[in-house]
């Protein structure tokens, strides 16, 4: 499983655009790039998906440049319900139903 | 609403105790996952079932044991409780097959408190 890298913690203000960067150098050809949050107490929420180039949903979107080796979740406007950990998880795409590995993610911290 | 359902919410018992966690997985998905997550730790893997059988293991001690039924509910059996087995217990579901994208959806967890 590639390894993925992303600070441990961010601070923002609300209304602003957030972009958490995530490391993974060593992803394969299969991978996918997956990320997910989650509010204290609460199982994680799948966010976002994607292999290459833009990904857009009504949360968040996803840019991961050429070489994929690394990507970026951009949470437009944030409100202080955004405040929680995101993690970004690198895995086949091609082998469905493995358990996910999950690194400290980022503590996004949003104020007022 | 993630459509896993887990229970109970919370439970609160003794050490030497031993305890149930019951999950159902959403409607259609095959497998079942079990994670544990303390502070110290993070979220860690537990056990996979798919389709009632037993697919992958990770740090699962052996005190602990799983299972999914045939109507693919699952259960979490913890025994020999230790202080440190005190954590969030979060059930996940999955469609089956090769499916490009692995995404899992998790239940609200389940809060275990050995005193």
């Amino acid at each position: 499983l590639a390894k993925t890298t992303q600070p441990i913690s961010m601070d923002s203000y609300e209304g602003q655009e957030v972009n958490i960067t995530c490391s993974h150098n060593n992803i394969a050809t299969n991978d996918y790039i997956t990320w997910y949050q989650q509010f204290p107490s609460q199982g994680p929420r799948f966010i976002i998906q994607g292999y290459k180039t833009k990904v857009t949903n009504e949360v968040a979107s996803l840019f991961i440049p050429a070489d994929r080796k690394s990507s970026t979740l951009s949470l437009p406007r944030v409100s202080l319900s955004d405040t929680a950990v995101y993690y970004c998880l690198v895995g086949d795409g091609l082998r469905g139903n493995t358990p996910l590995v999950f690194g400290k993610g980022t503590r996004l911290s949003v104020i007022a | 609403d993630s459509g896993v359902t887990q229970t109970p919410k919370h439970l609160i018992t003794a050490t030497g105790q031993r305890v149930t966690l019951r999950c159902s997985p959403r409607s259609g998905d095959l497998s079942v996952y079990w994670y544990q997550q303390s502070l110290d730790q993070g979220l860690q893997f537990l056990i996979q079932y798919y389709n009632g059988e037993e697919r992958a293991k990770g740090n699962i001690l052996e005190r602990f044991s799983a299972q999914q039924f045939p109507d693919l509910h699952s259960e979490l059996n913890l025994s020999s409780l230790e202080l440190g087995d005190s954590a969030l217990y979060f059930c996940a579901s999955s469609v089956d097959g090769v499916r490009v994208g692995n995404i899992q959806y998790f239940g609200a967890g389940t809060r275990l408190s050995v005193l």
